[in-house]
Formats: structure tokens, C-alpha cells, sequence
């Protein structure tokens, strides 16, 4: 079974900075798919970003990019000026065909005025 | 647009009752999921359905049985609730490997 592991269970960054969430994952698996979930106070899961693993081109949405390294079964998430509507948990998740998505522990993001 | 509808929001049980909680999308969706959300743990999956008619175990299904009653509906019950079942319990709905969307909550206490 695979496995998304997140190593840093909290985080802060000054507003308009840049920080960089960590993540990896265990698959023998070639094709696959990597998300980044984002979920605020309200509890509501809503989606970051979205990798396919085929494709070597990382993948970015506005202020928020990935550092896909396949080989080193890697998907970091860097947001880039930080803003206080950021403040979330952000989860890490591997998806190895369409039907079983894994999910890591969480990262805690706070960001500070 | 109501997306993915969970009943109910809040659910307190005693240990040892029974209770189902249910899941509806109106996406048209293929894939649906149950997961409980713990706290350093994370979401886990608990099972997932591929299709109308197909059910399959996540990482955590004991205790746990499910029914896809139709495209739409993913039901969760829990025979013989346990304090361990403390949890909020998420439904989600998807497309292939795209965008997974996620009901509010239900946060479930087994005392």
C-alpha cells in the first residue's frame, strides 16, 4: 500500500513571504497522481493544486507551485506571498489509479501579520 | 449546485448503537469515498466505491460497512458503534483522477 508521509505537523510564514510545505510518498507505481488539499477552520476541502506524475512540467495555480521529483517520490508545495486567507491545513495526497486516494497527516500553515 | 450533501452535520451515540450516515453527489459521479479525519492523522480512507455496484475496503474499513445504493447515494453505517469511532467523517465524490469534492463533515461522538 502506499503511503503519503508529511513531516512538518505545523508551520508559520510572515505574510508576503514565500514558505514551502513538504511531502512524500512510497510507490512502486509509475503512473499516478498527486493533489494538495487545502482545509481552513470552515472545514471545507478544497484543492490546491494537481500533478500528474507522466508529466515532468510542474505544475502551478497563481501563487502556488509544486517541486515534483519523481525519482525522489517528492511533491513539496511552495506558496508564494503568503497571504492571511492561507492559514489552513494543507494535506498531501497520492492517488495510484482512479479509484483509492491516500491521504498524509497534515501540515498546520500559519500565517502571520 | 449542492455538490456533495452529507447527513447529518452532528451525531452523538452511546456505545453499542447503530447509525448510517448518508452521502449524496450530483456531479454524475463514478468514484465516492468515506474517510475520518483524526487529529495527526490526517484523512483515512475507510472505503471506497469505483462505480454503481462496486465497494472496496480503504485503510481503516473494520467497523465499517457501506452501500452504493445508486450513482448518486453512498451510505456509511456503523453497527455497533465504539468510542474509537470518535471522529469527523468525511463523504467525498470524483471523476477519474481529477478534482475530488468533499461534503462538510460529520462530526460523530461515541460516548
Amino acid at each position: 500500500a502506499q503511503t503519503v508521509t508529511q513531516s512538518q505537523p505545523e508551520m508559520s510564514v510572515q505574510e508576503a513571504e514565500t514558505v514551502t510545505l513538504s511531502c512524500t510518498y512510497d510507490t512502486s507505481e509509475n503512473n499516478y497522481y498527486l493533489f494538495w488539499y487545502k482545509q481552513p477552520p470552515s472545514r471545507q476541502m478544497i484543492l490546491v493544486i494537481r500533478q500528474e506524475a507522466y508529466k515532468q512540467q510542474n505544475a502551478t495555480e497563481n501563487r502556488f507551485s509544486v517541486n515534483f521529483q519523481k525519482a525522489a517520490k517528492s511533491f513539496s508545495l511552495k506558496i508564494s506571498d503568503s497571504q492571511l486567507g492561507d492559514t489552513a491545513m494543507y494535506f498531501c495526497a497520492f492517488m495510484k489509479h482512479v479509484d483509492d486516494m491516500r491521504f498524509g497527516a497534515g501540515t498546520r500553515l500559519t500565517v502571520k501579520p | 449546485n449542492a455538490g456533495v450533501t452529507q447527513t447529518p452535520k452532528f451525531q452523538v451515540l452511546k456505545t453499542g448503537q447503530s447509525m448510517t450516515l448518508q452521502c449524496a453527489q450530483d456531479m454524475n459521479h463514478n468514484s465516492m469515498y468515506w474517510y475520518r479525519q483524526d487529529p495527526g492523522m490526517g484523512l483515512r480512507l475507510i472505503y471506497y466505491s469505483a462505480s454503481e455496484g462496486t465497494t472496496d475496503k480503504g485503510e481503516v474499513p473494520n467497523g465499517y460497512n457501506v452501500s452504493r445504493l445508486n450513482k448518486r447515494e453512498f451510505s456509511l453505517r456503523l453497527e455497533s458503534a465504539a468510542p474509537s469511532q470518535t471522529s469527523v467523517y468525511f463523504c467525498a465524490s470524483s471523476e477519474g483522477a481529477w478534482e475530488a469534492f468533499f461534503g462538510q463533515g460529520t462530526r460523530l461522538t461515541v460516548v
